[in-house]
């Protein structure tokens, strides 16, 4: 059964910093790509970012780029984002999604239920 | 990267068939047979109901089908059942490994 679950979520103040992990299970983690989507409470989803399934290829929504960095460590199955510089409109729960093959831009085939991410002084 | 434009919302009646909307550009849906739907209910994670513009992964209804003409894919859902009341949201590849979703579209089952 494959299993993504999230941490790391939390309040920070804008400006501020903050490392989201997703620990993946029941698939071959390395055979595909792994990627962050967001959703503010009450709308819609939103893609971040997403790394194939060698983490060689990684990518970003221009929204976020420059700001967050997403890495992803296959002897820990375990993908994670880095977000720098938080500003309230990242406000949301991000959701770890497992790709449906190895290629970033693929579809997602299975979520992790989300963790809250609150920008807010 | 622009949202894939979906209706807000649409309704249908038990038994009935009932057709979502995404209108994208030549740039990723009328570009890619790279379009996916996803079911999310309330409080709950996404769940992948169609890729690949028309393949119903493994244990999906086949009341779900998916279809795309030019620039504009299209969710149906035949035989509506109560169940099916949900957000839905389509997503196309756009190149360059990147991904985007449309606005999401409230299916409320009278």
């Amino acid at each position: 059964e494959v299993q993504l679950l999230e941490s790391g979520g939390d309040l920070v103040q804008p400006g501020g910093s903050l490392r989201l992990s997703c620990a993946a299970s029941g698939f071959s983690f390395g055979t595909y790509s792994m990627n962050w989507v967001r959703q503010v409470p009450g709308k819609g989803l939103d893609w971040v970012s997403g790394a194939s399934g060698s983490g060689g290829s990684i990518n970003y929504a221009d929204s976020v780029k420059g700001r967050f960095t997403m890495s992803r460590d296959n002897s820990k199955n375990t993908v994670y984002l880095q977000m720098n510089s938080l500003r309230a409109e990242d406000t949301a729960v991000y959701h770890c999604a497992k790709g449906v093959d190895f290629f970033v831009g693929s579809t997602f085939d299975y979520w992790g239920q989300g963790v809250l991410v609150t920008v807010s002084s | 990267q622009s949202a894939l434009t979906q209706p807000a919302s649409v309704s249908g009646s038990p038994g009935q068939s009932i057709t979502i909307s995404c209108t994208g550009t030549n740039n990723d849906v009328g570009n890619y047979n790279y379009v996916s739907w996803h079911q999310q209910h309330s409080g709950q994670a996404p769940k992948l109901m169609i890729y690949e513009v028309s393949n119903r992964p493994s244990g999906v209804s086949n009341r779900f089908s998916g279809s795309k003409s030019g620039n504009t894919a299209s969710l149906t859902i035949s035989g509506l059942q109560t169940e099916d009341e949900a957000d839905y949201y389509c997503s196309s590849y756009t190149g360059n490994n990147i991904r985007i979703f449309g606005g999401g579209t409230k299916l409320t089952v009278l």
